[in-house]
């Protein structure tokens, strides 16, 4: 049962324009969320993460929007440059199981000079 | 800061052996340390929880016997992965916590079994 879900696997963009990342859960019990970004043969790095309670928040060029009603969170990278092309994981997580984390997919975002 | 490594970064084992894999938190203590495990194109599947000093908690399907979890200081867990086989094949990533909803992974350890 995937409670976490990113339904594209690839995103291409052209450099200088927006990247939207979309993610779907399941569990209106997840209270924090998360986005990664990952290069092959490498760990996760830690990008930008959002608590229930707020519906948006900014860390430079990087935006994560959740709709709780809808069960959605989104990451918006703009302007798109071509490092940002790797693979991106949402992951969700409940404040009483000590940081336990469900991952997405993935979706590996081209970005393309 | 708040770096993680682990130890080989990459192993090839013959089907039956054992192999262990570190996982260190270089800069920080960490309480909590956790096992993902990733097949090619797939997400990162939780293995295991560990807290310092105590038994390691193990997710739906994953084999404790066989996955075994040492987490015997603040900085340092290790994943034996006994009697490997072919399908034990994978990527396998830890990352440490020093606070609840922080983790910090390490660059993972390719496995793989002939």
């Amino acid at each position: 049962d995937q409670q976490v879900k990113q339904n594209s696997p690839s995103l291409s963009v052209q450099e200088g324009r927006i990247s939207i990342l979309n993610c779907d859960y399941t569990n209106s019990m997840f209270d924090y969320f998360l986005w990664y970004k990952k290069y092959p043969a490498e760990g996760p790095t830690f990008l930008i993460s959002i608590s229930s309670i707020k519906d948006k928040n900014e860390d430079g060029r990087f935006t994560v929007f959740l709709n709780k009603s809808a069960k959605h969170l989104s990451l918006h990278i703009v302007p798109s440059q071509p490092g940002d092309s790797a693979v991106y994981f949402c992951a969700a997580s409940f404040y009483n199981q000590g940081g336990k984390l469900i991952f997405g997919q993935g979706t590996e975002l081209s970005v393309k000079p | 800061g708040a770096v993680v490594s682990q130890h080989p970064s990459w192993v090839i084992c013959k089907s039956g052996t054992s192999v262990k894999i570190e996982c260190r938190s270089l800069d920080f203590q960490a309480t909590t340390m956790f096992w993902y495990r990733q097949f090619p194109k797939q997400s990162l599947m939780l293995m295991a929880t560990s807290n310092e000093g105590s038994k390691a908690t193990y997710e739906q399907g994953v084999e404790k016997d066989k996955f075994l979890i040492n987490h015997a200081s603040l900085t340092l867990s290790t994943l034996t992965v006994t009697s490997a086989h072919p399908e034990d094949s994978s990527f396998y990533i830890c990352s440490a916590s020093p606070v609840t909803d922080t983790q910090y992974f390490g660059p993972g350890t390719r496995l793989t079994v002939l």
